[in-house]
Protein backbone atom coordinates (compact mmCIF):
# COMPACT_ATOMS: atom_id res chain seq x y z
CA UNK A 1 0.00 0.00 0.00
CA UNK A 2 0.71 3.88 0.04
CA UNK A 3 2.93 5.17 2.99
CA UNK A 4 1.40 7.51 5.06
CA UNK A 5 2.87 9.56 7.88
CA UNK A 6 5.93 12.02 7.94
CA UNK A 7 8.07 9.43 9.98
CA UNK A 8 10.16 6.64 8.33
CA UNK A 9 11.05 3.62 10.58
CA UNK A 10 14.71 3.94 11.02
CA UNK A 11 16.41 0.18 11.76
CA UNK A 12 20.29 1.46 13.20
CA UNK A 13 22.95 -1.72 12.09
CA UNK A 14 26.73 -2.01 13.44
CA UNK A 15 28.85 -2.63 10.56
CA UNK A 16 29.49 -5.77 10.01
CA UNK A 17 26.28 -7.41 11.18
CA UNK A 18 23.09 -8.62 9.00
CA UNK A 19 20.81 -6.34 8.30
CA UNK A 20 16.64 -7.35 8.35
CA UNK A 21 14.19 -5.27 6.99
CA UNK A 22 10.38 -6.58 7.26
CA UNK A 23 7.75 -5.32 4.50
CA UNK A 24 3.87 -6.31 5.27
CA UNK A 25 1.55 -6.21 2.20
CA UNK A 26 -1.85 -6.26 2.16
CA UNK A 27 -3.14 -7.72 -1.55
CA UNK A 28 -3.27 -11.65 -1.62
CA UNK A 29 -3.55 -11.45 -5.22
CA UNK A 30 0.31 -9.69 -5.60
CA UNK A 31 2.49 -11.94 -8.04
CA UNK A 32 5.38 -9.80 -7.52
CA UNK A 33 7.87 -8.00 -5.39
CA UNK A 34 10.66 -5.95 -5.48
CA UNK A 35 12.90 -4.38 -3.06
CA UNK A 36 14.37 -0.93 -3.80
CA UNK A 37 17.21 1.05 -2.48
CA UNK A 38 17.01 5.03 -1.94
CA UNK A 39 20.12 6.74 -1.75
CA UNK A 40 19.64 10.71 -0.29
CA UNK A 41 18.53 12.33 -3.44
CA UNK A 42 18.66 10.02 -5.90
CA UNK A 43 16.03 7.98 -7.63
CA UNK A 44 15.28 4.22 -6.28
CA UNK A 45 17.73 1.81 -7.39
CA UNK A 46 16.72 -2.01 -7.98
CA UNK A 47 18.13 -4.35 -5.57
CA UNK A 48 15.87 -7.69 -6.34
CA UNK A 49 12.91 -9.60 -6.65
CA UNK A 50 10.98 -12.43 -6.17
CA UNK A 51 7.75 -14.06 -7.68
CA UNK A 52 5.16 -15.24 -5.76
CA UNK A 53 5.61 -18.81 -6.64
CA UNK A 54 9.44 -18.64 -4.78
CA UNK A 55 9.91 -18.24 -1.13
CA UNK A 56 13.56 -17.07 -1.10
CA UNK A 57 15.76 -15.48 -3.42
CA UNK A 58 19.36 -14.96 -2.91
CA UNK A 59 21.42 -12.32 -4.77
CA UNK A 60 24.93 -10.74 -4.11
CA UNK A 61 24.56 -10.45 0.03
CA UNK A 62 20.95 -9.78 0.16
CA UNK A 63 18.14 -12.44 0.58
CA UNK A 64 14.47 -11.56 -0.15
CA UNK A 65 12.12 -13.99 1.64
CA UNK A 66 8.24 -14.52 0.87
CA UNK A 67 5.80 -15.68 3.24
CA UNK A 68 2.37 -15.76 1.11
CA UNK A 69 0.56 -16.98 4.93
CA UNK A 70 1.12 -13.91 6.58
CA UNK A 71 1.72 -11.19 3.47
CA UNK A 72 5.01 -10.67 4.43
CA UNK A 73 8.43 -10.10 2.80
CA UNK A 74 11.70 -9.60 4.37
CA UNK A 75 15.46 -8.31 3.19
CA UNK A 76 18.33 -9.42 4.71
CA UNK A 77 21.52 -7.88 4.09
CA UNK A 78 24.68 -9.77 5.00
CA UNK A 79 27.66 -8.13 6.49
CA UNK A 80 26.29 -4.72 6.32
CA UNK A 81 28.45 -1.98 5.14
CA UNK A 82 28.08 1.93 5.10
CA UNK A 83 27.64 2.03 2.04
CA UNK A 84 24.09 0.21 2.75
CA UNK A 85 22.67 3.28 4.30
CA UNK A 86 19.58 4.23 2.69
CA UNK A 87 15.76 4.18 2.42
CA UNK A 88 14.19 0.65 1.57
CA UNK A 89 11.19 0.28 -0.61
CA UNK A 90 9.82 -3.01 -1.15
CA UNK A 91 7.26 -3.00 -3.79
CA UNK A 92 4.76 -5.39 -5.19
CA UNK A 93 2.68 -6.09 -8.68
CA UNK A 94 -0.85 -6.68 -7.99
CA UNK A 95 -1.79 -8.20 -11.34
CA UNK A 96 -0.65 -8.90 -14.71
CA UNK A 97 0.23 -5.24 -16.12
CA UNK A 98 -0.45 -3.22 -13.31
CA UNK A 99 2.07 -0.67 -12.32
CA UNK A 100 4.14 -1.05 -9.67
CA UNK A 101 3.18 0.28 -6.08
CA UNK A 102 5.15 0.94 -3.20
CA UNK A 103 4.87 0.20 0.33
CA UNK A 104 6.38 2.15 3.24
CA UNK A 105 10.25 2.79 2.92
CA UNK A 106 12.61 1.76 6.31
CA UNK A 107 15.72 4.11 6.60
CA UNK A 108 18.29 1.63 7.11
CA UNK A 109 21.66 3.56 9.02
CA UNK A 110 25.15 2.01 9.18
CA UNK A 111 27.17 1.89 12.55
CA UNK A 112 30.83 2.39 11.76
CA UNK B 1 25.45 4.11 -20.62
CA UNK B 2 22.15 3.14 -21.04
CA UNK B 3 20.11 5.47 -18.39
CA UNK B 4 17.34 7.85 -17.88
CA UNK B 5 18.01 11.05 -17.29
CA UNK B 6 15.77 13.88 -15.54
CA UNK B 7 16.46 17.59 -16.02
CA UNK B 8 16.38 19.70 -14.07
CA UNK B 9 18.07 18.36 -11.13
CA UNK B 10 16.40 21.09 -9.12
CA UNK B 11 13.83 23.76 -10.01
CA UNK B 12 12.09 26.62 -8.53
CA UNK B 13 9.20 27.86 -9.62
CA UNK B 14 6.30 30.64 -8.18
CA UNK B 15 2.99 29.51 -6.80
CA UNK B 16 0.77 29.41 -9.99
CA UNK B 17 3.12 29.36 -12.50
CA UNK B 18 3.54 26.26 -14.96
CA UNK B 19 6.33 24.45 -15.00
CA UNK B 20 7.66 21.79 -17.06
CA UNK B 21 9.84 18.92 -15.91
CA UNK B 22 11.86 16.44 -18.25
CA UNK B 23 12.89 13.16 -18.72
CA UNK B 24 14.63 11.48 -21.13
CA UNK B 25 15.97 7.46 -22.06
CA UNK B 26 18.31 6.04 -24.14
CA UNK B 27 16.55 2.13 -22.84
CA UNK B 28 14.19 2.11 -25.68
CA UNK B 29 11.67 1.25 -23.11
CA UNK B 30 8.09 1.03 -23.95
CA UNK B 31 6.76 2.02 -20.95
CA UNK B 32 7.20 5.74 -19.10
CA UNK B 33 6.17 6.54 -15.71
CA UNK B 34 5.93 10.07 -13.55
CA UNK B 35 6.03 9.26 -9.53
CA UNK B 36 5.93 12.17 -6.74
CA UNK B 37 7.83 11.76 -3.95
CA UNK B 38 7.18 13.71 -0.92
CA UNK B 39 9.93 13.94 1.90
CA UNK B 40 10.01 10.52 3.85
CA UNK B 41 7.29 8.91 1.95
CA UNK B 42 6.97 6.26 -0.69
CA UNK B 43 7.15 7.26 -4.15
CA UNK B 44 3.40 7.45 -5.39
CA UNK B 45 2.23 7.24 -9.00
CA UNK B 46 1.01 10.37 -11.05
CA UNK B 47 0.28 8.81 -14.73
CA UNK B 48 2.08 6.37 -16.93
CA UNK B 49 2.63 5.76 -20.63
CA UNK B 50 2.33 2.49 -22.67
CA UNK B 51 3.82 3.54 -25.78
CA UNK B 52 1.22 6.68 -26.67
CA UNK B 53 -1.25 5.13 -24.74
CA UNK B 54 -1.79 7.39 -21.75
CA UNK B 55 -2.75 5.79 -18.22
CA UNK B 56 -3.43 8.15 -15.63
CA UNK B 57 -4.21 7.54 -12.12
CA UNK B 58 -7.53 8.13 -10.55
CA UNK B 59 -6.22 10.24 -7.35
CA UNK B 60 -3.81 12.50 -9.78
CA UNK B 61 -5.01 16.25 -9.53
CA UNK B 62 -6.05 17.95 -12.90
CA UNK B 63 -3.54 20.49 -12.13
CA UNK B 64 -0.74 17.67 -13.92
CA UNK B 65 -0.52 16.76 -17.03
CA UNK B 66 1.89 15.29 -19.22
CA UNK B 67 3.28 14.44 -22.92
CA UNK B 68 5.10 11.75 -24.41
CA UNK B 69 6.32 12.98 -28.44
CA UNK B 70 8.53 10.26 -28.84
CA UNK B 71 10.08 6.98 -27.27
CA UNK B 72 12.46 8.77 -25.97
CA UNK B 73 11.16 12.00 -24.34
CA UNK B 74 8.62 12.65 -21.89
CA UNK B 75 7.21 16.00 -19.91
CA UNK B 76 5.32 16.19 -16.65
CA UNK B 77 3.60 19.76 -17.12
CA UNK B 78 2.26 21.04 -13.57
CA UNK B 79 -0.06 24.24 -14.77
CA UNK B 80 -1.09 25.94 -11.68
CA UNK B 81 1.51 24.90 -9.06
CA UNK B 82 0.80 25.19 -5.53
CA UNK B 83 3.11 24.65 -2.17
CA UNK B 84 1.63 21.26 -2.06
CA UNK B 85 3.31 20.22 -5.15
CA UNK B 86 6.59 21.00 -3.80
CA UNK B 87 8.43 17.28 -4.12
CA UNK B 88 10.54 15.50 -6.06
CA UNK B 89 9.91 14.38 -9.16
CA UNK B 90 10.83 11.04 -10.53
CA UNK B 91 10.90 9.59 -13.64
CA UNK B 92 11.12 5.65 -14.77
CA UNK B 93 10.54 3.26 -17.72
CA UNK B 94 10.51 -0.22 -17.94
CA UNK B 95 10.33 -2.82 -20.79
CA UNK B 96 6.84 -4.12 -22.80
CA UNK B 97 5.27 -5.89 -19.92
CA UNK B 98 2.64 -7.44 -22.48
CA UNK B 99 5.73 -9.96 -22.94
CA UNK B 100 6.24 -9.58 -19.03
CA UNK B 101 8.98 -7.08 -17.49
CA UNK B 102 6.83 -4.06 -17.17
CA UNK B 103 7.92 -4.34 -13.27
CA UNK B 104 11.24 -3.58 -13.48
CA UNK B 105 11.93 -0.20 -13.12
CA UNK B 106 14.54 1.96 -14.33
CA UNK B 107 14.57 5.23 -12.21
CA UNK B 108 15.98 8.63 -13.03
CA UNK B 109 17.83 10.56 -10.82
CA UNK B 110 14.87 13.12 -9.94
CA UNK B 111 13.41 16.52 -10.63
CA UNK B 112 13.57 18.29 -6.94
CA UNK B 113 10.47 20.63 -7.42
CA UNK B 114 10.21 23.99 -5.05
CA UNK B 115 6.92 26.59 -4.62
CA UNK B 116 7.47 30.10 -3.37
Amino acid sequence: GESVGLHLPTLSVQEGDNSIINCAYSNSASDYFIWYKQESGKGPQFIIDIRSNMDKRQGQRVTVLLNKTVKHLSLQIAATQPGDSAVYFCAEIISGNTPLVFGKGTRLSVIA
Amino acid sequence: DAMVIQNPRYQVTQFGKPVTLSCSQTLNHNVMYWYQQKSSQAPKLLFHYYDKDFNNEADTPDNFQSRRPNTSFCFLDIRSPGLGDAAMYLCATSRDGRRGGREKLFFGSGTQLSVL
